[in-house]
């Protein structure tokens, strides 16, 4: 019930193409759902966060996808440059509870140049 | 505006050691956790705090103490290392607001050798 499944699990995208990672949820009650970067020996940064009331989030060249029904979001990142090349977490939290966020495994994206 | 404080950078400590693992924030957050990220294994929930005076614990709390007597402060106590609890440790914090959970803001986090 509250485990969030992260995949893949590594991605290999060439400059200016788009990077896909997909999360799925299982507890019906989260109602908030971010996504973190984080770099090499920092820690995560927030990068983009979605509520189940739209079904899409774009910041930039960053987009949230929402399907309430699957139980699934994602993140695409359009035009990839080697700067995004990092480590992503999808994670997910509940306003009817103790706010505790339950992060998915890690995506490690690598943009080749 | 420091933000989330988190000291020391680096530790080895050996087996049967224990100590503390600071975390600070001025951003005046209620919600404060420690989580410790391990390869293949995402960010683990240990040990969380809702205000002060107020804590839970997480995921993976065996073998870590903590205590929140001020709202900036919520230090990770080790309180006898062992080699499994070689991690990276981050401390976290956030201000939910209208009732609603907001996006945690991350220290730099504590490396943690445990010889």
């Amino acid at each position: 019930q509250q485990q969030v499944k992260q995949s893949p699990q590594s991605l290999i995208v060439q400059k200016g193409g788009i990077s896909i990672i997909n999360c799925a949820y299982e507890n019906t009650a989260f109602d908030y759902f971010p996504w973190y970067q984080q770099f090499p020996g920092k820690g995560p940064a927030l990068l983009i966060a979605i509520r189940p009331d739209v079904s899409e989030k774009k910041e930039g060249r960053f987009t949230i996808s929402f399907n309430k029904s699957a139980k699934q979001f994602s993140l695409h990142i359009m035009d990839s440059q080697p700067g995004d090349s990092a480590t992503y977490f999808c994670a997910a939290s509940s306003s009817s509870g103790t706010y505790k966020y339950i992060f998915g495994t890690g995506t490690r994206l690598k943009v080749l140049a | 505006n420091a933000g989330v404080t988190q000291t020391p950078k680096f530790q080895v400590l050996k087996t049967g050691q224990s100590m503390t693992l600071q975390c600070a924030q001025d951003m005046n957050h209620e919600y404060m956790s420690w989580y410790r990220q391990d390869p293949g294994m995402g960010l683990r929930l240990i040990h969380y705090s809702v205000g002060a005076g107020i804590t839970d614990q997480g995921e993976v709390p065996n073998g870590y103490n903590v205590s929140r007597s001020t709202t900036e402060d919520f230090p990770l106590r080790l309180l006898s290392a062992a080699p499994s609890q070689t991690s990276v440790y981050f401390c976290a914090s956030s201000r939910p607001g209208q009732g609603l959970p907001y996006g945690y803001t991350f220290g730099s986090g504590t490396r943690l050798t445990v010889v």
